[in-house]
């Protein structure tokens, strides 16, 4: 199994709301990814997590709360967001890093709009 | 600061004609280099990587990449392309092992032309 899978594909949510993202893979890769791609850009790193602890955060707003339950789940938790936040939220994973390379496995992503 | 460069942002081309996307960066050190490509709103496909040995790599789909160490380049090349390549792609590099971070370029729009 060589995917990623996120939830929802499509969500829509209001300044006042909560939502969570999701994200699930099953490589056995000990480090997962959160980013954010706005149209027509590169994606930006978010954060990362390494053994399922936070091992770097892009100075991100506190409105966008990362969690790693285990080895296979990534969640992204949202509050009070605004409307510029709106984008593409994408998850990777990958083994750490090392001599072989840490090559990103992506997953298709969260369309988030945000009113 | 280390730095991926993608000179094209956008690059039209016929069906069946050849093109080359390219993608430089700055560094001084060992690199792991890789192409992305990213189908509309869809997630980023690995393309193809290099991280040691042969510096010429190819993808399953026809498309290559040469690692040029001297011109600190990373080339993309496809000899014939289809309409079904029109997308995305990202060249990222990994600026030294050990790092979790990618440095992405910012992307060339490749459309191909009935």
């Amino acid at each position: 199994d060589t995917e990623v899978t996120q939830t929802p594909k499509h969500l829509v949510m209001g300044m006042t709301n909560k939502k969570s993202l999701k994200c699930e893979q099953h490589m056995g890769h000990r480090a997962m990814y959160w980013y954010k791609q706005k149209a027509k850009k590169p994606p930006e790193l978010m954060f990362v997590y390494s053994y399922e602890k936070l091992s770097i955060n892009e100075s991100v707003p506190s409105r966008f709360s990362p969690e790693c339950p285990n080895s296979s789940l990534l969640n992204l938790h949202l509050h009070a967001l605004q409307p510029e936040d709106s984008a593409l939220y994408l998850c990777a994973s990958s083994q750490l890093p090392g001599p072989g390379g840490n090559e990103q496995f992506f997953g298709p992503g969260t369309r988030l709009t945000v009113l | 600061a280390q730095s991926v460069t993608q000179l094209d942002s956008q690059v039209p081309v016929f069906e069946e004609a050849p093109v080359e996307l390219r993608c430089n960066y700055s560094s001084s050190v060992s690199v792991y280099l890789f192409w992305y490509v990213q189908y509309p709103n869809q997630g980023l496909q690995l393309l193809l990587k290099y991280l040691s040995g042969s510096t010429l790599v190819e993808s399953i789909n026809g498309f290559e990449a040469e690692f040029n160490k001297s011109q600190t380049s990373f080339h993309l090349r496809k000899p014939s392309v289809h309409i079904s390549d029109t997308a995305e792609y990202f060249c990222a590099v990994i600026p030294k092992p050990g790092t979790y971070k990618y440095i992405f370029g910012t992307g060339t729009r490749l459309k191909v032309l009935a």
